[in-house]
């Protein structure tokens, strides 16, 4: 079945600086990579999702990249905010059913 | 347009007893997934419904839990004789149908407590 490995498990940047957090999967056959963002004691929020057809996505200070062969995505904010603290989760599906998760990035911002 | 739906937010159960977890998911969504969440760690996938259909179970214990989506109603997770190692945070989420195409979106979870 399909594996998710995720880096770094926890990041800490200043304000204003990029943070890079990177996944790989196992299974060729995925091809939807969603990202999860999780505030303490909340929901998991979906905030960028790219499909296998597609090598980069963007919507304002966050952008996701996927390499197929190399089977890794990678999520980037910019300009990083202390808002943007968080657990961060990498997910990968194919087929249409379960998402299989990495073990999340615990990023923090500080100011 | 009200989001997934999850109740009760927080449980306690006394070894032994049942849990019943409720999930209603988004308006115009037919497809229920849940999750179970360890202190720290990621999701791990559980069992994936459609109405009155069982989709995907793979990833359910094959003891003491079960899951239905009836045509009428929430969805229910149900956790027979509920032991410490059940303590974790439940998530449900819902979309619109099934394919790698379509976002999940999750609820607040159900935060269960095994005494």
């Amino acid at each position: 079945g399909e594996n998710v490995e995720q880096h770094p498990s926890t990041l800490s940047v200043q304000e204003g600086d990029s943070a890079v957090i990177k996944c790989t999967y196992s299974d060729s056959a995925s091809n939807y990579f969603p990202w999860y963002k999780q505030e303490l004691g909340k929901r998991p929020q979906l905030i960028i999702d790219i499909r296998s057809n597609v090598g980069e996505k963007k919507d304002q200070r966050i952008a996701v990249t996927l390499n197929k062969t190399a089977k890794h995505f990678s999520l980037h904010i910019t300009e990083t905010q202390p808002e943007d603290s968080a657990v961060y989760f990498c997910a990968a599906s194919g087929g249409g059913t379960a998402l299989i998760f990495g073990k999340g990035t615990t990023l923090s911002v500080s100011s | 347009n009200a989001g997934v739906m999850q109740n009760p937010r927080h449980l306690v159960r006394r070894r032994g007893q049942e849990a019943r977890l409720r999930c209603s998911p988004m308006k115009g969504h037919s497809h229920v997934y849940w999750y179970r969440q360890l202190p720290e760690e990621g999701l791990k996938f559980m069992v994936y419904l459609q109405k009155e259909n069982i989709i995907d179970e793979s990833g359910m214990p094959k003891e003491r839990f079960s899951a239905e989506f009836p045509k009428e109603g929430p969805s229910i997770l149900r956790i027979q004789q509920v032991v410490r190692g059940d303590s974790a945070a439940y998530f449900c989420a819902s979309s619109p149908g099934q394919g790698s195409n379509q976002p999940q979106h999750f609820g607040d979870g159900t935060r269960l407590s095994i005494l």
